[in-house]
This record gives C-alpha cells, sequence and structure tokens, in this order.
C-alpha cells in the first residue's frame, strides 16, 4: 500500500501567515488522485481539495493544492482563524486507499 | 444536502461482532456513480479506510481488515452497514461513514456522517 507522509507534525503559523503542508508518497500516486481534509476537534474531516488540485465545493480560494507522482503541497495563503485544525492527505489512485499521519496547525 | 448518519451500539464485548448502519438523507443512495465508505479514527490518531459498497452489491474492503469486514447495502432504505467480527481492543475507534466519489481504486469522500464512537471492553 501506498505510504503517505506529512510534514512537518505541527506548524506554529500566525493569522494572516501564509501555510504550507506537505505530503509526500512512498510511490506514485495515481492519476493524482489526492485529497486534503480539515479536522476540527470532536468534528469530522472535511473535503478541502480533490484531483491534487481542485477545490470542493464551498471551500474558500485561499486553499489551494499542489503537486504530482509523490509530492503534493496544501497552501493556506492567508491564515483567517478557523484554519487552525489538523490537515490530512489521502491518496485514492491505488488500493487501499490511505491516509497521511496528519499536520496540526496551531496559532503561534 | 446529502446527509449521512451513523448508528449502533456504543460498547461491544471482545470477541463479538461490531455493527453499525449509515442512513443516507438528502438523496437516494442509488443515484449517482457513488460508492459508499466506512472510515475509522482511534482517538488522537490518524484515519483508516475500511471498505466501500456501490449500490449493485459491489465492495472493495482495506486489506488489513478483509478477513473480518462485511459492508452490505439496502436501497429500499437509504441505508448501507459495517460488520466487523472478532473485535478487540484495538477496533475502538470513531467509525464514520462517507460517501465516496467512486474514482477507480477509491474514492475521495465529500460528504461524511458525524462519527459514532464504538468502545470494545468487556
Amino acid at each position: 500500500e501506498i505510504v503517505l507522509t506529512q510534514s512537518p507534525g505541527t506548524l506554529s503559523l500566525s493569522p494572516g501567515e501564509r501555510a504550507t503542508l506537505s505530503c509526500r508518497a512512498s510511490q506514485s500516486v495515481s492519476s493524482s488522485y489526492l485529497a486534503w481534509y480539515q479536522q476540527k476537534p470532536g468534528q469530522a474531516p472535511r473535503l478541502l481539495i480533490y484531483g491534487a488540485s481542485s477545490r470542493a465545493t464551498g471551500i474558500p480560494d485561499r486553499f489551494s493544492g499542489s503537486g504530482s507522482g509523490t509530492d503534493f503541497t496544501l497552501t493556506i495563503s492567508r491564515l483567517e482563524p478557523e484554519d487552525f485544525a489538523v490537515y490530512y492527505c489521502q491518496q485514492y489512485g491505488s488500493s487501499p486507499s490511505t491516509f497521511g499521519q496528519g499536520t496540526k496547525l496551531e496559532i503561534k | 444536502q446529502v446527509q449521512l448518519q451513523e448508528s449502533g451500539p456504543g460498547l461491544v464485548k471482545p470477541s463479538q461482532t461490531l455493527s453499525l448502519t449509515c442512513t443516507v438523507s438528502g438523496g437516494s443512495i442509488s443515484s449517482g456513480s457513488y460508492y459508499w465508505s466506512w472510515i475509522r479514527q482511534p482517538a488522537g490518531k490518524g484515519l483508516e479506510w475500511i471498505g466501500r459498497i456501490y449500490t449493485s452489491g459491489s465492495t472493495n474492503y482495506n486489506p488489513s481488515l478483509k478477513s473480518r469486514v462485511t459492508i452490505s447495502v439496502d436501497t429500499s432504505k437509504n441505508q448501507f452497514s459495517l460488520k466487523l467480527s472478532s473485535v478487540t481492543a484495538a477496533d475502538t475507534a470513531v467509525y464514520y461513514c462517507a460517501r465516496d466519489s467512486g474514482a477507480a481504486a477509491g474514492g475521495s469522500f465529500d460528504y461524511w456522517g458525524q462519527g459514532t464512537l464504538v468502545t470494545v471492553s468487556s
């Protein structure tokens, strides 16, 4: 199965700053089938990005995804207070679908 | 707006079978080319995909759980269900149901239930 490694484990930033989260796959992700999710405490994950770079319905344009092959990035251009959460990447190009271990984005 | 809701016992004894149902509202479970998945998350840990079903009954399971998992669908009730047999404490987790976009090997998950905590303990 494809192992996804997210970095950093924790990212400490201030509102208004730019956040860059990384997701590296142990082998190439087919057809850029890579998604990003945001999860807040006590809530289900929320789909942000699918197909590596397509924003899901209702997701603000400050969220963007990029990458292909084995290296993918989620960028939040200007952090809002509600963006502080845990972020997961997921690959669904190869079965079984797998998730990264998460990056916690915390307020500095 | 599609909504999903998990239901089932919150406490299961070791060696028994965990059974959960996901009820879909706001749309037919049979409409569109969607799969319907189960995902779990142990407390403080990451997400693990368990398996998925299409409304035809076709299933895909995570090999790590395949020998113990059965997912079924009841289109007349707009529900799909999870059974996980021979549970141990390691199966204690929040279990989510989700709509799966249906890509070839798996999908992204655009709608999720709120999750239900299942504890395995005697």
